[in-house]
């Protein structure tokens, strides 16, 4: 059965300072891997969406790292910004041809002005 | 362009009332998904459906009822509500096969008395 953690489970951290956030997961057979952002009482936004095929996917100050192969995934913020204050979960999809994303428990970051 | 959007964001029931949660997205999305949000256990799949008319269990489907008549619509029925099914309900969708990335709604909060 596929388990997803993420570790820290809160950080905080100055304004301006680079950090990356960890994920793992038990089984490597996966599809895909999914960073998501969720503020305080909203829904989810897709971050980021990396194939197994693929290394690193970037989306400005972000930059999401695969290893099947480990098992692990970072998820790297550059310049930190208050703004980015969230939680920030991992999700993988498995092997299967249903779409279903097995979750990590997430990480809250606090970025202090 | 509305997305995918939820209904209603905010629900009040009572012990063994019957009570029904809309989800409806525009991008004519194969895939759609339920989830809920509750802490400790962080997301977990209900119910999810590979298109119209063909829906499967996910990981926590006891207590719930779902259909898809039209590709777009997606609701999801508790048939007899009980206080362990108080959570933030999440409804997502993604295209083709699955394998794209999975967006979400708002949520709605659901209160069970």
């Amino acid at each position: 059965k596929q388990e997803v953690t993420q570790i820290p489970a809160a950080l905080s951290v100055p304004e301006g300072e680079n950090l990356v956030l960890n994920c793992s997961f038990t089984d490597s057979a996966i599809y895909n891997l999914q960073w998501f952002r969720q503020d305080p009482g909203k829904g989810l936004t897709s971050l980021l969406l990396i194939q197994s095929s693929q290394r690193e996917q970037t989306s400005g100050r972000l930059n999401a790292s695969l290893d099947k192969s480990s098992g692990r995934s970072t998820l790297y913020i550059a310049a930190s910004q208050p703004g980015d204050s969230a939680t920030y979960l991992c999700a993988v999809r498995g092997s299967s041809n249903t779409g279903k994303l097995i979750f990590g428990q997430g990480t809250t970051l606090q970025v202090k002005p | 362009d509305a997305g995918i959007t939820q209904s209603p964001r905010y629900k009040i029931t009572e012990t063994g009332r019957q009570v029904t949660l809309m989800c409806h997205q525009t991008w004519s999305h194969s895939y759609m998904f339920w989830y809920r949000q509750d802490l400790g256990h962080g997301l977990r799949l209900i119910y999810y459906s590979a298109a119209a008319d063909i829906t499967d269990k996910g990981e926590v489907p006891d207590g719930y009822v779902v259909s898809r008549s039209k590709t777009e619509n997606f609701p999801l029925t508790l048939e007899s509500a009980t206080r362990s099914q108080t959570s933030v309900y999440f409804c997502a969708s993604s295209r083709g096969t699955g394998e794209g990335e999975q967006y979400f709604g708002p949520g709605t909060r659901l209160t069970v008395t």
